[in-house]
C-alpha cells in the first residue's frame, strides 16, 4: 500500500513554456501533499505544502506565482512551473501524507530540463 | 531553527558487515522519526519509522531512538551491495507536520 505516482517522469521543454506535474496517491486519500525540489548531490528542499481545498503554503524564497499548486481532490495535487527557465531545471518530487500514522510517501519524481 | 544532522560520510563497509548510520535533531518537540533510502537519480523510499524510545527491528534494519539524547540511528545488518545508497534521516514536527531532513549519509557496501 501507500503508493504515490507522479507524471510525467521526465520532461524537456523550451525556456518560457509552462510545465504541469501531477502527483497522485493511488491507494489512500491525502489531505496534505508536499512538493520538494532536489538539485544534484543536494538534499531535498521543501517548496510548498499543498492542502486539499485550500491554498498552498509556500516556503520562504519560493515564488508562488511561478510555482502554481492546486490540490483539487484528496488524491491529486498538481505543480505548474510557469515560464520555465534553465535555472528551474531540477528533480521535482512530491509526497503524500498518510494518516494515521503520520507518514509521508514519495512519488518517483519528475526530472525537468529547461533548454 | 529546527535541524537534523547526520554524520557526513561517505561511509564504506564490506559486504556482510553492519552499517551504522547516525542522526541528531534539535527540536525536542519532534515525536516521529523516519529513515528513507534514496538511490542515485531516484526518489526517497521509506525504510523505517520510529516513535518510541528504544529499538525497532524490521528484517535487517534496526532503528534506535533516544529522545533524551535527541539521537536516532539506523543499523543495517548483513549489508549487501544493493544497500549502497544515500540514507536520509527525517524528523516530523510543527503544526504543519512537515519533515525536516538531514543532509543524508552516502553508504557504499563493497562486494
Amino acid at each position: 500500500g501507500a503508493v504515490v505516482s507522479q507524471h510525467p517522469s521526465r520532461v524537456i521543454c523550451k525556456s518560457g513554456t509552462s510545465v504541469k506535474i501531477e502527483c497522485r496517491s493511488l491507494d489512500f486519500q491525502a489531505t496534505t501533499m508536499f512538493w520538494y525540489r532536489q538539485f544534484p548531490k543536494q538534499s531535498l528542499m521543501l517548496m510548498a505544502t499543498s492542502n486539499e481545498g485550500s491554498k498552498a503554503t509556500y516556503e520562504q524564497g519560493v515564488e508562488k506565482d511561478k510555482f502554481l499548486i492546486n490540490h483539487a481532490s484528496l488524491t491529486l495535487s498538481t505543480l505548474t512551473v510557469t515560464s520555465a527557465h534553465p535555472e528551474d531545471s531540477s528533480f521535482y518530487i512530491c509526497s503524500a501524507r498518510q494518516s494515521p500514522p503520520d507518514t509521508q510517501y514519495f512519488g518517483p519524481g519528475t526530472r525537468l530540463t529547461v533548454l | 531553527q529546527k535541524e537534523v544532522e547526520q554524520n557526513s560520510g561517505p561511509l564504506s563497509v564490506p559486504e556482510g558487515a553492519i552499517a551504522s548510520l547516525n542522526c541528531t535533531y534539535s527540536d525536542r518537540v519532534s515525536q516521529s522519526f523516519f529513515w528513507y533510502r534514496q538511490y542515485s537519480g531516484k526518489s526517497p523510499e521509506l525504510i523505517m519509522s520510529i516513535y518510541s524510545n528504544g529499538d525497532k527491528e524490521d528484517g535487517r534494519f534496526t532503528a534506535q531512538l533516544n529522545k533524551a539524547s535527541q539521537y536516532v540511528s539506523l543499523l543495517i545488518r548483513d549489508s549487501q551491495p544493493s544497500d549502497s545508497a544515500t540514507y536520509l534521516c527525517a524528523a516530523l514536527s510543527g503544526s504543519a507536520r512537515q519533515l525536516t531532513f538531514g543532509s543524508g549519509t552516502q553508504l557504499t557496501v563493497l562486494p
